[in-house]
């Protein structure tokens, strides 16, 4: 069983949609969580950070935390086309640990 | 708005010879990371390092890879004698020390011939 896992995708989604990306992991010990969109061939770029469970709302993004399921999740509102990306779910055990990265989900917003 | 800076943005190099990457973190971080990217693999971890010296390494961070801190803002990966199976994208990353937000470079590509 894979530490973290990612649906590749890609999903299309039209422009204004509600978009669900999501996550789930095998060490019930990951305490860490966030969500990075990566561009093609560019650095990820942090987008949501939680630790432990629970919901965080940023703008147009929330993340969800279910750590009884493994389970995280990060919804898009109202996506536009620059939304267009990799999401990257990514996860630590312990503060300033290293980071176990999800394979990415590809996101095709089309206007 | 601060970031994290790399250079080269790309490197072509011989297999066997030495590679450096260079990393300028933000200026009040505290904790620095290298991390790879193969071309369509995941992000993976290379090593991390606090307080002038490596805190954790992965099975990847062999004999052949050094970092090094040489001076209050640059912090530098090499690769001692680059094999085919090198080439991807290396991510330096930092965290300032009271959040656990960790951000990333740019990149270095690099590509061993």
């Amino acid at each position: 069983q894979k530490e973290v896992e990612q649906d590749p995708g890609p999903l299309s989604v039209p422009e204004g949609a509600i978009v669900s990306l999501n996550c789930t992991y095998s060490n019930s010990a990951f305490q860490y969580f966030m969500w990075y969109r990566q561009y093609s061939r560019k650095g990820p770029e942090l987008l949501m950070y939680t630790y432990s469970s629970g919901n965080k709302e940023d703008g147009r993004f929330t993340a969800q935390v279910d750590k009884s399921s493994k389970y995280i999740s990060l919804f898009i509102r109202d996506s536009q086309p620059s939304d267009s990306a990799t999401y990257l779910c990514a996860m630590s055990l312990e503060y300033g640990n290293k980071l176990v990265f999800g394979a990415g989900t590809i996101l095709r917003v089309k206007s | 708005e601060p970031e994290v800076t790399q250079t080269p943005s790309h490197q072509v190099t011989q297999m066997g010879q030495e590679v450096i990457l260079r990393c300028v973190p933000i200026s009040n971080h505290l904790y620095f990371y290298w991390y790879r990217q193969i071309l369509g693999q995941k992000v993976e971890f290379l090593v991390s390092f606090y307080n002038n010296e490596i805190s954790e390494k992965s099975e990847i961070f062999d004999d052949q890879f050094s970092v090094e801190r040489p001076d209050g803002s640059n912090f530098t990966l090499k690769i001692r004698s680059t094999k085919l199976e090198d080439s991807a994208m290396y991510f330096c990353a930092s965290m300032r020390g009271d959040t656990g937000e960790l951000f990333f470079g740019e990149g270095s590509r690099l590509t061993v011939l």
